[in-house]
């Protein structure tokens, strides 16, 4: 069975960077996409942008500018990196395999990161 | 970005209650349309994929479909594991967009 697990810092303090890292199990992210997608509290779920096996991205307009996602095929892991955070980044952060028909098939329970001082 | 428009925002029902979630679409999305169910604290699952597939280890109970614009997730038979959080998600094109989602609760 493929789990996924986010881990990283709870957090993170206003103009840093959030650093977050997903573990894949059960099964390799050689084939497949790892995506992205947070939840404000209160708020809706959004993609955050996904990186393919070769190293290939695609972010999320609203927040190109400040997002990486890296891919380690070694370990089976996936990271992703949002600069300058705000409070309005504070949310619930779930990592996805992205698998096919471009469905979002297995996800982590999620982590929340906190942006405060 | 394509707008995914879900109601109602929440839902009151019964054990044994047929209930349905509508998702709509800004603009066509053909059949790229998927379902998921979530609980707190817990990954989120998909129940139906590409409209009106039903994932594997799903119960038939749920339903979808729909196409181009307009979508319906259904649910015969409410289960008490069923009351749970419903999210549309279109996977046409990206951004990658969800529904506000719909919050299934115990009547």
């Amino acid at each position: 069975q493929v789990q996924l697990q986010e881990s990283g810092p709870g957090l993170v303090k206003p103009s840093e960077t959030l650093s977050l890292t997903c573990t894949v199990s059960g099964g390799s992210i050689s084939s497949y996409y790892g995506s992205w997608i947070r939840q404000p509290p209160g708020k809706g779920l959004e993609w955050i942008g996904y990186i393919y096996a070769s190293g290939s991205t695609n972010y999320n307009p609203s927040l190109k500018s400040r997002v990486a996602i890296s891919i380690d095929i070694s370990k089976n892991q996936f990271s992703l990196r949002l600069s300058s955070v705000t409070a309005a980044d504070t949310a619930v952060y779930y990592c996805a395999r992205q698998g096919a028909y471009t469905l979002l098939d297995y996800w982590g329970q999620g982590t929340l990161v906190t942006v405060s001082s | 970005d394509i707008q995914m428009t879900q109601s109602p925002s929440s839902l009151s029902a019964s054990v044994g209650d047929r209930v349905t979630i509508t998702c709509r679409a800004s603009q066509s999305i053909s059949n790229s349309l998927n379902w998921y169910q979530h609980k707190p604290g817990t990954a989120p699952k998909v129940v139906i994929y590409v409209a009106s597939s039903l994932q594997s280890g799903v119960p038939s109970r749920f339903s979808g479909s729909g196409s181009g614009t307009d979508f319906t997730l259904t649910i015969s038979g409410l289960q008490p594991e069923d009351f749970a959080s419903y999210y549309c998600q279109q996977s046409y094109s990206t951004p990658y967009t969800f529904g506000q989602g719909t919050k299934l609760e115990i009547k």
